[in-house]
């Protein structure tokens, strides 16, 4: 079946520009993260959604950054007033559910550009 | 503090030869070890894990890893590696206490020469 999406695949934008990044879980998956891979690095945990809620949002840097999740499916990361140091690998995962045992799928990721 | 080290940035080895990739990591309580491979070009993928039992775990490939609880180490096997094993590879850990949240080793980049 489809894997995690992410759209777009890349985006460049300009420093205090305001950017959306969207994934689109794999269908019937409830729990869903984004995580941010910055160059010569592991992905580093954002936020986590079970279901519509964002359970854990301990990972998000500041609150330029916000993630939505409206009707538990498709999820938004939304960064405000973009910085350089913002440019990073996006990374949204999925699993059936927020269980101990659960297996997180990854998307291919949206690279982000601040220039 | 949570963590995982990766001992080795980018190992290069000739085809055939075989491979370990060091991995420890810092966490207290129960933990779930995983190791996520990245081929040029493509996404994360789940290579294999460790919930319980046999710490001895099998993952696709012929990639193999050991769980040493007294060494808090998780180290990454195969005993013959290819060309197509090129990737970069990801130690990863979460626990029980915090299951939704993945903590990532830096990666080892793995080149092998044909």
């Amino acid at each position: 079946g489809a894997g995690v999406s992410q759209t777009p695949s890349n985006k460049v934008t300009e420093k205090g520009k305001y950017v959306e990044l969207r994934c689109d879980p794999i269908s019937g998956h409830t729990a869903l993260y984004w995580y941010r891979q910055s160059l010569g690095q592991g992905p580093e945990f954002l936020i986590y959604f079970q279901g519509t809620g964002a359970a854990d949002d301990s990972g998000l840097p500041n609150d330029r950054f916000f993630a939505v999740r409206p009707e538990g499916s498709v999820s938004t990361l939304k960064i405000q007033r973009t910085e350089r140091g913002d440019s990073a690998v996006y990374l949204c995962a999925s699993s059936e559910s927020q269980g101990f045992m659960d297996i997180q799928y990854f998307g291919a990721g949206t690279r982000l550009s601040v220039l | 503090a949570q963590s995982v080290s990766q001992h080795n940035h980018h190992v290069i080895l000739s085809e055939a030869a075989s491979l370990e990739l060091g991995c420890n990591y810092s966490y207290g309580g129960t933990v779930n070890l995983f190791w996520y491979v990245q081929y040029p070009g493509q996404h994360l993928q789940l290579l294999l894990k460790y919930f319980s039992g046999d710490p001895l775990v099998k993952g696709i490939k012929g990639f193999e890893a050991e769980f040493i609880k007294s060494k808090f180490s998780f180290n990454l096997r195969k005993p013959s590696v290819q060309w197509s094993d090129t990737a970069e590879y990801f130690c990863a850990v979460n626990g029980y206490s915090s299951a939704s949240k993945i903590i990532f080793g830096s990666g080892t980049r793995l080149s092998i020469r044909p």
